[in-house]
């Protein structure tokens, strides 16, 4: 069964911090791989994602993640995070042989200080 | 506001009592999907639609849980006989197409069931 790791519980950042949360899966097949955010009091919300191409992908409000195979990795970065990047992260995993159904990370919760 | 829409957005029920939540896609969206999600995890997926065609439907979805989607439109998921480790947020997505062809998956707010 795939499964979605990511190591960072919560973690606290002053503003203009960069920001790198890990995700890593396990599952050999073909992936597709997203991170969604969640903010205080609302839904969850896509930040990008990957399906094939260019490894590095860029999202909304300046997140990018890279897609390293080799690693199993889609690591979300953003080089200078502000207070209102405050929320909840997951990453998700979605495979060829299971469309419907994507696998979530227990997400990362994330505290940017002013 | 035209996105997924879930009815209850709370719902207490006594152990034993049933309940049913309601989910309405956003409209063009042939694709619906139940997730569940308790504090500290992330979304667990439950079953998916396409159309009125259930595709799929998880081992965490034990005979005491229901979803249908009659008509391709909105969905019910329906709890018979809780008990108090079904209490969670559910909740409901939609999408045009599979995930795999680049459709976004666009969730709605959740509905939360506290079971005492």
């Amino acid at each position: 069964a795939q499964s979605v790791s990511q190591h960072n519980h919560h973690v606290i950042l002053s503003e203009a911090a960069s920001l790198e949360l890990g995700c890593n899966y396990s599952y050999g097949g073909t992936v597709n791989l997203f991170w969604y955010v969640q903010y205080p009091g609302q839904h969850l919300q896509l930040l990008l994602k990957y399906f094939s191409g260019d490894p590095l992908v860029k999202g909304i409000k300046g997140f990018e993640a890279e897609f390293i195979k080799s690693k199993f990795s889609f690591n979300l970065r953003k080089p200078s995070v502000q207070w209102s990047d405050t929320a909840e992260y997951f990453c998700a995993v979605t495979h060829n042989t299971n469309a419907g159904k994507s696998t979530f990370g227990d997400g990362t919760t994330l505290t940017v200080k002013p | 506001d035209t996105g997924v829409s879930q009815d209850p957005r709370h719902k207490i029920t006594k152990r034993g009592q049933n309940v049913t939540f309601r989910c309405d896609p956003i409209s063009e969206h042939n694709r619906l999907y139940w997730y569940r999600q308790t504090l500290g995890q992330g979304p667990e997926f439950l079953t998916y639609f396409q159309n009125e065609a259930q595709l799929e439907k998880s081992r965490l979805l034990s005979d005491r849980f229901s979803a249908e989607r009659p008509k391709g439109s909105f969905s019910t998921l329906e709890i018979q006989r809780t008990e108090q480790g079904d209490s969670a947020m559910y909740l409901c997505a939609s999408s045009t197409r599979q995930v795999l062809s680049g459709n976004t998956i666009y969730f709605g707010e959740g509905s939360w069931l506290t079971v005492v």
